[in-house]
């Protein structure tokens, strides 16, 4: 079973157009993040989730929105697509942890490409 | 500006060592890491180090961090040509006010030689 999995793979639209790609852990972690991956491969967190509550919320535009309908689920949503939003999203997840003893590791899904025409 | 530098390109022959540099600027960075990337496939962390820690040892990888330069190196003995990917740095504080805000590094791409 795939521990963080995220739909679509790969996603080809046009400007103007909305957008979702969704993300699923089942690993039961209580953390859940977005991460955006540039062309040149830097990775930038976007949003991130703690038992559904937004704690990070980087400097994005307010077209990007997180929804978290549960611990194991976060979705993004991209409103009005432009050809700088192309890029890999990454969605990732960690154990709630310092109670548990943090080693902080993050678990990646295989990216969701977005091309925006 | 970015918390976390890495150089973008190391070329190595299979069978030599490679070393990765990392430099980072939080000094309350109290966890650091080693990320790998696959062509196509999301990031795996290869290993970690704490911060009281000056060298850590995982089979064919060697992590040493200088925290007074505030430099992390990944060291890969007898390189294979499955070595060839991405290797990203990154850093926490690890505190709860700081808790899910990791940097990373812009990545360096390792290709492996035959």
């Amino acid at each position: 079973d795939t521990a963080v999995s995220q739909t679509p793979k790969y996603l080809v639209t046009q400007m103007g157009n909305d957008k979702s790609i969704k993300c699923e852990q089942n690993l039961g972690h209580d953390t859940m993040y977005w991460y955006k991956q540039d062309s040149k491969k830097f990775l930038k967190i976007m949003f991130s989730y703690n038992n559904k509550e937004l704690i990070i919320n980087e400097t994005v535009p307010n077209r990007f929105s997180p929804k978290s309908p549960d611990k194991a689920h976060l979705n993004l949503h991209i409103n009005s697509l432009e050809l700088g939003d192309s890029a890999v999203y990454f969605c990732a997840s960690s154990q709630d942890s310092i109670r548990l003893g943090f080693t902080g590791e993050l678990f990646f899904g295989e990216g969701s490409r977005l091309t925006v025409l | 500006g970015e918390d976390v530098e890495q150089s973008l390109f190391l070329s190595v022959r299979e069978g030599d060592s490679s070393v990765i540099n990392c430099t980072y600027t939080d000094s309350s960075s109290t966890y650091l890491y080693w990320y790998k990337q696959e062509p196509g496939a999301g990031l795996q962390l290869l290993t970690y180090i704490f911060s009281n820690m000056d060298m850590k040892q995982d089979q064919r990888l060697t992590v040493l961090l200088n925290k007074k330069d505030k430099h992390l190196s990944l060291r890969i003995a007898d390189t294979q040509t499955g070595d060839s990917a991405i290797y990203f740095c990154a850093e926490t504080a690890g505190t709860t006010d700081s808790w899910g805000k990791f940097q990373f590094g812009a990545g360096t791409q390792v290709v492996v030689t035959p």
